[in-house]
């Protein structure tokens, strides 16, 4: 596509549900990032994948958040048994990647918000 | 790890008056990155800095990138009510080069008094 889309904009959920935010990237970029923004703050690294390199999980929070890239495009990130602290906008954001100059520049979706009460 | 800090973490100016942040990395960086978010919104790429000692501009923007490839800098010159927003600088650790996680520093936060 055109820009990286994400789905959905907003979710509400009850705490102890778990959700699952969708993140499709921009068609043939290689590299996938999720952040997380908690209102006025700054961008909170998650996961990050590079082509078909294993992923780089060290900003996980804990074992409720997992994130699944499928076929090197769309991403999934799934938050277990939500807690009120999870509340916040989660971003994606795709590159081309590789080894070129302007290879690793990010486009960001539009986020999704996600509210735990 | 790699760390990238960004002072101040926020700033308010009279329109008019000009902006300066300031992005600083504990490794050397292959390139250095900035992005604007503005309020309710998500950041959006503005350049990139490649080159040891580098300069670029856009409009009232001037962007630099040290010697020494681990600190850089964006300056407004003149703020108007549209530059309100978080500017953030990212940049991967030479070491990993393009291919590398970008490392994003904790944001400046512009506010602009009309």
């Amino acid at each position: 596509g055109a820009g990286v889309s994400q789905s959905p904009s907003n979710k509400v959920t009850e705490k102890g549900k778990d959700v699952e935010l969708r993140c499709d990237p921009i068609s043939g970029h290689t590299a996938l990032y999720w952040y997380r923004q908690s209102l006025g703050q700054g961008l909170e690294f998650l996961i990050y994948f590079q082509g078909n390199s294993a992923p780089d999980k060290s900003g996980l929070p804990s074992d409720r958040f997992s994130a699944e890239r499928t076929g090197g495009s769309v991403s999934t990130l799934t938050i277990q048994r939500t807690q009120q602290e999870d509340s916040a906008v989660y971003l994606c954001a795709s590159s081309f990647g590789g080894a070129g100059s302007g290879a690793n520049v990010l486009t960001f979706g539009a986020g999704s918000r996600l509210t735990v009460l | 790890g790699q760390q990238v800090m960004q002072i101040p973490q926020y700033q308010h100016v009279q329109e008019g008056e000009d902006f300066t942040t300031y992005c600083n990395s504990s490794t050397t960086l292959s390139n250095i990155q900035w992005y604007k978010q503005r309020p309710g919104g998500h950041p959006v790429f503005l350049i990139q800095l490649v080159k040891s000692g580098e300069v670029k501009k856009q409009k009232r923007l001037t962007f630099q990138f040290g010697e020494a490839k681990k600190n850089s800098s964006l300056h407004i010159t003149a703020t108007q009510t549209t530059d309100v927003g978080t500017y953030f600088c990212a940049g991967p650790s030479e070491m990993t080069g393009n291919t590398g996680k970008l490392i994003f520093g904790q944001g400046t936060t512009l506010q602009v008094k009309p």
